[in-house]
């Protein structure tokens, strides 16, 4: 079964911001949130990664909520190239079980 | 340049027909996995590997193998192949830190597998 949960599209206009939720309410202790995604004809990439804290890059934000419950990736100014699907996925400490699930993504729509 | 390379990129083949598609990583990743592509089910693990010699698997296992018998390569090998196994398969690598759980995903270009 899928740890994270998120919506399966959304839409946004270019330039404006962009906040795409995940929800993750069997989080443990130990688990990593990280985001993903993948542009059209191409492979996954990384976006960001968090534990607890709020978490920046040049790419984008991670707002982490303080039950660590669920997740926000934020997008400050969405431009047309961010036309992807947006994977939210959790990543605890590697043991043999270490399983990736990836799911089904947020396909993210945007609008000029 | 670090990568995650696979081999072919597109692929057509029958029923029965056994194959091998290659992954191979240059950053010295203890973790490699693969994964299936298809519409509407987003991306699904088939198996991973920790290190040399130990692989487990994913959530999609049924109709593949795989060996890890050098850090760098991670073959996915279907020995018999069905039509229910066209997808686009993707490789992925990282490493496996102390603290666990922070380590960055890299993923190949992909494979485009059609069975007839």
């Amino acid at each position: 079964d899928a740890k994270t949960t998120q919506p399966n599209s959304m839409e946004s206009n270019e330039e404006e911001p962009v906040h795409l939720p995940c929800n993750h309410s069997t989080i443990s202790g130990t688990d990593y949130i990280h985001w993903y995604r993948q542009l059209p004809s191409q492979g996954p990439e990384y976006v960001i990664h968090g534990l607890t804290s709020n978490v920046n890059n040049r790419m984008a934000s991670l707002a982490i909520a303080e039950d660590r419950k669920s997740s926000t990736l934020i997008l400050h100014r969405a431009t047309l190239r961010d036309a992807a699907v947006y994977y939210c996925i959790l990543r605890g400490y590697m043991n043999r079980d270490d399983k990736i699930i990836f799911g089904k993504g947020t396909r993210l729509h945007i609008l000029p | 340049e670090a990568q995650v390379t696979q081999n072919p990129r597109y692929l057509i083949t029958v029923t029965g027909k056994k194959l091998t598609v290659t992954c191979s990583q240059n950053m010295n990743h203890e973790y490699m996995s693969w994964y299936r592509q298809d519409p509407g089910l987003g991306l699904r693990q088939i198996y991973y590997s920790m290190n040399v010699e130990v692989t487990d698997k994913g959530d999609v296992p049924e109709g593949y193998k795989v060996s890890r018998k050098e850090k760098r390569n991670f073959p996915l090998i279907l020995e018999s192949p069905s039509p229910n196994q066209t997808s686009l398969y993707f490789c992925a690598s990282s490493l496996i830190g102390v603290a666990g759980g922070q380590e960055t995903q890299y993923f190949g270009p992909g494979t485009r597998l059609l069975v007839l």
